[in-house]
């Protein structure tokens, strides 16, 4: 069974980098799906944050695009979120998720999602 | 980018009763239009894929209409653990976007 567990720290001070690791256990992550982050601020709805196929091809919300990096690290089955200069509007429970993608000519959702971690940016 | 509008805000309903949530696209995202239930404290949970199409153990009262711009998820008679937040998101094009949310809530 599918699951994706995010760690990483859940203080970071204002203007650092945060940095995020999604750990998927239960299928391999050069499988053939997106891997994504997406975020959700306290109060508020989801936002993508970016996501990114095993094979290079990575999105990135533009919102974020000069900020933002996901890598994916197929030895470890890891995918990872580096997100630099980060401000208060950065705090956000982040959550990992696997695309699943078009098959069959069906686009079938965020199909299977981490239970999310809480990152509070300090002054 | 596509920018997808949902409404209402809020839904105050009582059990029992039907909910109908729209999800608007500024643009055609043909099929390609998901819904997610969210509760809070939890991860979003996939409800249906490919506009219509119910995920993995979704039970028949929600059901999800609609193509190309307009877009509508019905919850025939809603149960007490129903009431919760709904997304509608598209990734017919890059970037992927999330409607703003409908709350339904107990009324």
């Amino acid at each position: 069974q599918l699951q994706l567990q995010e760690s990483g720290p859940g203080l970071v001070k204002s203007a650092a980098t945060l940095s995020l690791t999604c750990t998927v256990s239960g299928e391999t992550i050069t499988s053939g799906y997106y891997w994504g982050w997406i975020r959700q601020p306290p109060g508020k709805g989801l936002e993508w944050v970016g996501s990114s196929y095993y094979s290079g091809n990575t999105y990135y919300n533009s919102s974020l695009k000069s900020r933002v990096t996901i890598s994916i690290d197929p030895s470890q089955n890891q995918f990872s979120l580096k997100l630099t200069s980060v401000t208060a509007a950065d705090t956000a429970v982040y959550y990992c998720a696997r695309d699943r993608g078009i098959i069959d000519y069906r686009y079938r959702g965020l199909d299977v999602w981490g239970q999310g971690t809480t990152v509070t940016v300090s002054s | 980018e596509i920018v997808l509008t949902q409404s209402p805000v809020t839904l105050s309903l009582s059990p029992g009763e039907r909910a109908t949530l729209s999800c608007r696209a500024s643009q055609s995202v043909s099929s390609s239009l998901v819904w997610y239930q969210q509760k809070p404290g939890q991860a979003p949970r996939l409800l249906i894929y490919d506009a219509s199409k119910r995920a993995t153990g979704i039970p028949a009262r929600f059901s999800g209409s609609g193509s190309g711009t307009d877009f509508t998820l019905t919850i025939s008679s809603l149960e007490p653990e129903d009431f919760a937040v709904y997304y509608c998101q598209q990734r017919s094009n890059w970037p992927l976007t999330f409607g703003q949310g409908t709350k339904v809530e107990i009324k």
